[in-house]
């Protein structure tokens, strides 16, 4: 199972930018990266998964550089709303799925 | 998309009872889900892997027979918290693997909005 680091807390502000980085150095071929999103008292919320190069939604984006040892999660203006707690999570995500092992998760908070 | 839903979302009982908290996957089955446990400011912790007809694998550190996990159907595990104590009070999230809406890559953990657990 991959290990993941990433920052305890971020801050920032309304409409800013917000690029928060995972690594993950031992990620194996077969794992995928995801990135979940939590309020306090509610069950983490998907936000975006990649295997590799960019992958962006209606939320988000997601870098993964060719070595895979990293991705940054990017969300484009934040607002006060976007204040929570982000994991990133790697593992396997095929039918012989096994369990996934949540790290510290980053504690974004954003001011006006 | 894949949902799943928790019930109850909040329980409060007295020491010594037991409590039971149901997960369902809605629209997709689930031949495997998780439990897992998350104490205020806290990371989540895996506490069981639900596997539907068979035995759960509990992490280290867990009481199965304290913390007892049934699957019986693809859309339906359940974590009963058996004589429990204030200092099982706790969230408790489960998850499944499915595909949420607009996703199209690879199959996600989807999770339940969770169960607030108050032991007096």
């Amino acid at each position: 199972l991959a290990k993941t680091t990433q920052p305890i807390s971020m801050d920032s502000y309304e409409g800013q930018e917000v690029n928060i980085t995972c690594s993950h150095n031992n990620i194996a071929t077969n794992d995928y990266i995801t990135w979940y999103q939590q309020f306090p008292s509610q069950g983490p919320r998907f936000i975006i998964q990649g295997y590799k190069t960019k992958v962006t939604n209606e939320v988000a984006s997601l870098f993964i550089p060719a070595d895979r040892k990293s991705s940054t999660l990017s969300l484009p203006r934040v607002s006060l709303s976007d204040t929570a707690v982000y994991y990133c999570l790697v593992g396997p995500m095929n039918t012989g799925f096994q369990k996934l092992v949540f790290g510290t998760g980053t504690r974004l908070l954003v001011s006006p | 998309g894949a949902v799943v839903s928790q019930h109850p979302s909040r329980v409060i009982c007295k020491s010594g009872t037991s409590v039971k908290i149901e997960c369902r996957s809605l629209d997709f089955q689930a031949t495997t889900m998780f439990w897992y446990r998350q104490f205020p400011k806290q990371s989540l912790m895996l506490m069981a892997t639900s596997n539907e007809g068979s035995k759960a694998t509990y992490e280290q550190g867990v009481e199965k027979d304290k913390f007892l996990i049934n699957h019986a159907s693809l859309t339906l595990s359940t974590l009963t918290v058996t004589s429990a104590h204030p200092e099982d009070s706790s969230f408790y999230i489960c998850s499944a693997i499915g595909s949420p809406v607009h996703h199209s890559g690879a199959n996600v953990l989807t999770f339940g909005a969770g169960s607030r657990l108050t032991v007096l």
